[in-house]
């Protein structure tokens, strides 16, 4: 079955550089979550969005923004990216709000 | 302020024994407990829901308890097997508050030996 795409799997940046992960759900779902994991802790939720439109946000920094897009992908844009960035960025989808999340292989994001 | 816990950072089973993972949260507006395991260099893979009007569902090998009232869940798995052996998370969200997020716990690295 198709699971969730992310893209690119390893990223490395300098800082005060910007960066966009992208993200396309399973295919039907569409809602689309973004989750921040650092080394050693538990994944954090940034942001989500149903049918194309943010519904909730959580500790998402004011220097990232991100959407989703007609065909329900989902990019998050990073800019003035800090050391503190370094970290895993997963999305997740589903099938409509508040159903099962079912999450993508993650970006790793270095900066240097 | 960690709304859910799990306090075991890790376990050690026998293969073919019961593995039993335990998650506490603090949050009574959670009202949907998820469990997910997760591989190195991989994202968490969904294993097992319950909702809170349930106290127990079951999937093959892997069974979630629900207890409202201690705030507590537990994954049992049985038998153990070596592939089993992941980082397990636990996960809740509030639903009927109209939440989308999941909290997550610090995880439990869970080791099958052989």
């Amino acid at each position: 079955a198709a699971g969730v795409i992310q893209s690119p799997r390893h990223l490395i940046k300098e800082k005060r550089e910007t960066a966009t992960l992208k993200c396309y759900p399973i295919p039907r779902h569409d809602t689309v979550y973004w989750y921040q994991q650092g080394p050693g802790q538990d994944p954090q939720f940034l942001i989500s969005f149903y049918e194309k439109m943010q519904s909730d946000k959580g500790s998402i920094p004011d220097r990232f923004s991100a959407q989703q897009f007609s065909d329900y992908h989902s990019e998050l844009n990073m800019s003035s990216l800090e050391l503190g960035d370094s970290a895993l960025y997963f999305c997740a989808s589903s099938l409509t709000l508040q159903e099962t999340q079912y999450f993508g292989p993650g970006t790793r994001l270095l900066v240097l | 302020d960690q709304q859910v816990k799990q306090n075991s950072p890790s376990l050690s089973v026998q293969e073919g024994r019961i593995s039993i993972l335990n998650c506490d949260y603090t949050n009574s507006m959670f009202d949907y407990f998820l469990w997910y395991k997760k591989y190195p260099a991989e994202g968490p893979t969904f294993l097992i829901s319950i909702s809170s009007i349930k106290d127990k569902n079951e999937d093959g090998r892997f069974t979630v308890f629900l207890n409202k009232s201690a705030k507590h869940l537990s994954l049992h798995i049985v038998p153990s097997q070596p592939g089993d052996s992941a980082v397990y998370f636990c996960a809740a969200m509030g639903r009927n508050q109209g939440a989308q997020k999941l909290v997550f716990g610090q995880g439990t690295r869970l080791t099958i030996n052989p």
